[in-house]
This record gives C-alpha cells, structure tokens and sequence, in this order.
C-alpha cells in the first residue's frame, strides 16, 4: 500500500507569514499533486509534479510555489500567506498522469489569520 | 478546461436503502474516477470507469462516454458509507484531473 504523508497535520499563520507543507510518498511514484479543498469548490489543483525537480502548473496557482526536491518530497510554500490561503490541503502521488489508483496524504489544515 | 458537475450535491437515507449518484462532464473523459472521502479524512479511489459497468462490493459505476455520464450505485447503504464522493475526469492531455464538488452522503440509522 503507498504510503503518503503529510506535515504538518494542522497550522496557524498570520497574515504575510511564511509557510511551508511537506509531503513525502514512499512508493517511488514520479507524480506528485498539491490540491486545496474548500467547501463549494472541491478539490482544485495548485501545482504538480512527474519527477525530482520538475514543476508543472495546476488550476489555481497565484500565491504559491512549490518544489520536488527529490522522488519521494514534495513541498508546498506559501511565502506571503493571505486569509483566502485558509483551506484544507491534500497531497498525492500516482504512478502515471490520471492513473488508475491516486494516493493521498491526510491533509494539512491551515488557517491563515 | 473539463468542467465536472455532480449531483445530488446532498443526500441522506436510511441504512439498507440505495443511493445513486450522477457524474457530468463537459470533455470526452477516457480516465473516469471516483472517490470517497470520509467525514473529516482524507480520499481513497473507489472505482476507475473509463467506460462500461464496473463493480466492486456495493458499488457499481457506469460511464457512457458519449453521453459525458457516470453513475455510482450504491446497494444497501450503510451507516459506513457515509462521506463525500467525488467524481474526477482528466483536463485536456491528461495529465490533471479535474474534480467535481462532490457528493455528500449522510446514512442514517
């Protein structure tokens, strides 16, 4: 079973703050996903990735970066966190581009004052 | 982009009762999923249904790709089987997939 994890599992920021969310996947997967849930929206894509160092654009970028510095890590950065940054977010990994299985990490829920 | 709608965006039943929920989509979709996420959890696949019936357990998913239709079945709900459900169907050349603002489901006893 792919294992993806997520850190942390909760955090509060103030507005302007800098922050960063972790993903690890331990099944050697080369697609890495950073999604963000909010009520009346779904899950919508920010950024993803297919392999150590690429990055591609999802749906909703504006206000974040992120980086795949290696197989197994995938980081989400918001530098100057705003109060529209407030959402649950999933990361998730598979192993080809819309595969048949997408594993996702527990989410990371975070509240931007 | 794919633009995927679900309806109902709620529903609630009585354990033992069936549930059917719909999946449109705006684009040929070759790579139909669905998904659950438990109250307060995180996703899991369910069922991948590029086209056909598909079945597992309780479920059943049925996509006419011409139609830009999926359909998930649900036999003899339990109180488990409460969440939201998701469908997702993939944008342009098929590396996103674009998802639905799901299905919530609330089996009662």
């Amino acid at each position: 079973e792919a294992a993806v994890t997520q850190s942390p599992r909760n955090k509060v920021t103030v507005t302007g703050g800098n922050v960063t969310l972790s993903c690890r996947q331990t099944n050697s997967h080369n697609y890495m996903y950073w999604y963000r849930q909010d009520t009346g929206h779904g899950l919508r894509l920010i950024h993803y990735s297919y392999g150590a160092g690429n990055l591609q654009i999802g749906d909703v970028p504006d206000g974040y970066k992120a980086t795949r510095t290696t197989q197994e890590d995938f980081f989400l950065l918001l530098e100057l966190a705003s109060p529209s940054q407030t959402s649950l977010y999933f990361c998730a990994s598979s192993d080809a581009p819309c595969a048949e299985t997408l594993y996702f990490g527990s989410g990371t829920r975070l509240t931007v004052l | 982009g794919q633009q995927v709608q679900q309806s109902p965006a709620s529903l609630v039943l009585q354990e033992g009762e069936n549930a059917e929920l719909q999946c449109n989509f705006s684009s040929t979709a070759t790579q139909l999923q669905w998904f659950y996420q438990r109250p307060g959890g995180s996703l899991v696949s369910l069922l991948y249904n590029p086209s056909g019936t598909k079945h597992t357990g309780r479920l059943t998913s049925t996509t006419v790709t011409k139609e830009r239709r999926s359909s998930l079945h649900i036999s003899s709900s339990q109180i488990t089987d409460s969440g939201t459900y998701f469908c997702a169907s993939p944008q342009g050349t098929g590396s996103k997939l674009s998802f639905g603002k799901g299905a919530k489901l609330t089996v009662s006893p």
